[in-house]
């Protein structure tokens, strides 16, 4: 079975600008849930989704999106970019609660 | 606030000792543990889970163990090998793991394991 796959593996952007992440789950897991990864924070929770609906969320900032279609992939968009945003955000995906099977994620860099 | 916190950053081992990673928890709704393993480049590995009403998970060369009176789990890697080496994750959720999909992690323990 193929892994959870993320889309683009690194991003470069200037501040203000918008972005959009990619991520599509293991097949047959319905749960995708996004993770943001910094040296000084470690992982924090983004929020998951499920059957296109946000179940649970974070405490980000509201330029923090996101979305799940009806094929189970999703995305996470934000907007206006700071300097802070800078950093590895992870997808995962899930049969079955808290076991979680991770992407390789994407590397954000906003300049 | 942590609500899970591995406070080793780093850890270094000899290969074929005993690698004991620890983790403590402050949060006393979490009923489900994980650990994962990190390589760079790569998403983090689900490795082990136990659930609150154990106090010991076993498989293969790792088990954890988990005193929730003093809210502390740790990761026991036996014989350590040097593929161990990796950053080692703590995680916690609430809602006994079957239904709760937000994940808690510590900072992370850099495991190093010598030849």
């Amino acid at each position: 079975k193929a892994g959870v796959t993320q889309t683009p593996r690194y991003l470069i952007k200037t501040r203000g600008q918008q972005v959009t992440l990619s991520c599509s789950p293991i097949s047959g897991h319905r749960s995708v849930s996004w993770y943001q990864q910094t040296p000084g924070q470690g992982l924090q929770f983004l929020f998951e989704y499920f059957s296109e609906t946000q179940r649970n969320k974070g405490n980000f900032p509201g330029r923090f999106s996101g979305r799940q279609f009806s094929n189970s992939r999703s995305e996470m968009n934000v907007s206006t970019l700071e300097l802070g945003d800078s950093a590895l955000y992870l997808c995962a995906s899930s049969l079955k609660g808290s076991e979680q099977y991770f992407g390789p994620g994407t590397r954000l860099t906003v300049t | 606030d942590q609500q899970v916190k591995q406070n080793s950053p780093s850890l270094s081992v000899q290969e074929g000792r005993i690698s004991i990673l620890n983790c403590d928890y402050t949060n006393s709704m979490f009923d489900y543990f994980l650990w994962y393993k990190k390589y760079p480049a790569e998403g983090p590995t689900f490795l082990i889970s136990i659930s609150s009403i154990k106090d010991k998970n076993e498989d293969g060369r790792f088990t954890v163990f988990l005193n929730k009176s003093a809210k502390h789990l740790s990761l026991h890697i036996v014989p350590s090998q040097p593929g161990d080496s990796a950053v080692y994750f703590c995680a916690a959720s609430q809602g006994g793991g079957g239904s709760n999909y937000k994940l808690t992690f510590g900072k992370g323990t850099l495991l190093t394991v010598n030849p």
